[in-house]
């Protein structure tokens, strides 16, 4: 299995901050990686897919790049919307498997 | 519109069985690969299953192969999960998945609560 390994865990910031979260794979994903924000009691939403795309409706401070094995999701001003947990997620192999996610909080 | 509806979860014996059910609206279900992806209390997203447009393929991650098989019906435009041998580790909220470029999900239902315990 491609494990996802995320980091930080959580990031405490305020609004406006640049905020930048990595994500490893364990092997090559080429560009079969997605990004999701979950908010309390939600269910998570499409960020990113096929590593840098953003998909309909999100706002263009959410970036997202990398290759092979090594990704980032970058909020270039964060803003009170924002506070939420981050998954990454691979696609390249079964079984598709997520990171442990990222928590971003209010500083 | 797009929406996915899970039926409702419920609170099932360990050893037990339940089968979740998926309405979709706004798309035909049939020119998609559809997932579920469940998220025990208070931890991450665990993908579960996922099944190809016309059935003919499905994937399972470990822990639930065997005991858990997922299906769709086309023409009522539905996805199935049936869940047997139960046990408490199963415990989650289940999302219902729309798989789109490069299998990412970009429609979620509202998720459905299952519970097994005694």
């Amino acid at each position: 299995d491609i494990q996802m390994t995320q980091s930080p865990s959580s990031v405490s910031a305020s609004v406006g901050d640049r905020v930048t979260i990595s994500c490893r794979a364990s092997q090559s994903i080429a560009s079969w990686l997605a990004w999701y924000q979950q908010k309390p009691g939600k269910a998570p939403k499409l960020l990113i897919y096929a590593v840098s795309n953003l998909q309909s409706g999100v706002p263009s401070r959410f970036s997202g790049s990398g290759s092979g094995t090594d990704f980032t999701l970058t909020i270039s001003s964060l803003q009170p919307e924002d506070f939420a947990t981050y998954y990454c997620q691979q696609s390249k192999s079964f079984p598709l498997t997520f990171g442990a996610g990222t928590k971003v909080e209010i500083k | 519109e797009v929406q996915l509806v899970e039926s409702e979860g419920d609170l099932v014996q360990p050893g037990g069985s339940l089968r979740l059910s998926c309405a979709a609206s706004g798309f035909s279900v049939s020119t998609y690969w559809m997932s579920w992806v469940r998220q025990a209390p208070g931890k991450g997203l665990e993908w579960v299953a996922n099944i190809k447009k016309d059935g003919s393929e499905k994937y399972y991650v470990d822990s639930v192969k065997g005991r858990f098989t997922i299906s769709r019906d086309n023409a009522k435009n539905s996805l199935y999960l049936q869940m047997n041998s139960l046990r408490a580790e199963d415990t989650a909220m289940y999302y219902c998945v729309r798989e789109w470029w490069y299998s990412s999900g970009d429609y979620w239902g509202q998720g459905t609560l299952v519970t097994v315990s005694s």
